[in-house]
């Protein structure tokens, strides 16, 4: 059972404008969402996060977006950078589960220059 | 300023041996995950550890393998008696005592091969 989940396994951006990362979850228990950036053969690499009590969480060029009626968060990067290129995690928490992250499984974002 | 550590990074192993992958916590850390990606898919939660403690091992398969986190020295995941189906990146991740947020750190993974 899926619990958190990334439908696009990959997605393709010119150099400069905006990549949408998506991800739906279905435990209406999880209360803290974290997105992370991985290279390969590098371990994930924390990006931003949100509280399910905010439904946007704003760190330079990545912004978080939360729709929790929806169960839905998405990633923006604005202007995307060929350096942007790698997977991109989803993952989520739920208080008094020992704070395991519950992971998607990943969108491999392509910036082309 | 080490980030978190894993050691070795790559380990090849026959089948019937046993594994056993190292992970250093952050400084000032005393709280050390440890997931496991197998290829093309996401993470998957193994064991949450403290010092001498282990705090939630719901990830873990019930049989062969084992953490710890003594007082003194690093996060030992071991594998016994490995199959070809343990093939895997392995993640130890650590962070501060849980506040508001959950961030975890994560080390560079050990990618263990069982021929």
């Amino acid at each position: 059972d899926q619990q958190v989940k990334q439908n696009s396994p990959s997605l393709s951006v010119q150099e400069g404008r905006i990549s949408i990362l998506n991800c739906d979850y279905t435990n209406s228990m999880f209360d803290y969402f974290l997105w992370y950036k991985k290279y390969p053969a590098e371990g994930p690499t924390f990006l931003i996060s949100i509280s399910s009590i905010k439904d946007k969480n704003e760190d330079g060029r990545f912004t978080v977006f939360l729709n929790k009626s929806a169960k839905h968060l998405s990633l923006h990067i604005v202007p995307s950078q060929p350096g942007d290129s790698a997977v991109y995690f989803c993952a989520a928490s739920r208080p008094f589960a020992g704070n395991m992250l519950t992971f998607g499984g990943g969108t491999r974002l392509m910036v082309k220059p | 300023n080490a980030g978190v550590m894993q050691n070795p990074r790559h380990l090849v192993r026959r089948r019937g041996q046993e594994a056993r992958l190292r992970c250093s916590p952050m400084k000032g850390h005393s709280h050390v995950y440890w997931y496991r990606q197998l290829p093309e898919e996401g993470l998957k939660f193994m064991v949450y550890l403290q010092k001498e403690n282990i705090i939630d091992e719901s990830g873990m398969p019930k049989e062969r393998f084992s953490a710890e986190f003594p007082k003194e020295g690093p996060s030992i995941l071991r594998i016994q008696q490995v199959v070809r189906g343990d093939s895997a990146a392995y993640f130890c991740a650590s962070s501060p005592p849980p506040t508001t947020g959950n961030e975890q750190y994560f080390g560079p993974g050990t990618r263990l091969t069982v021929t």
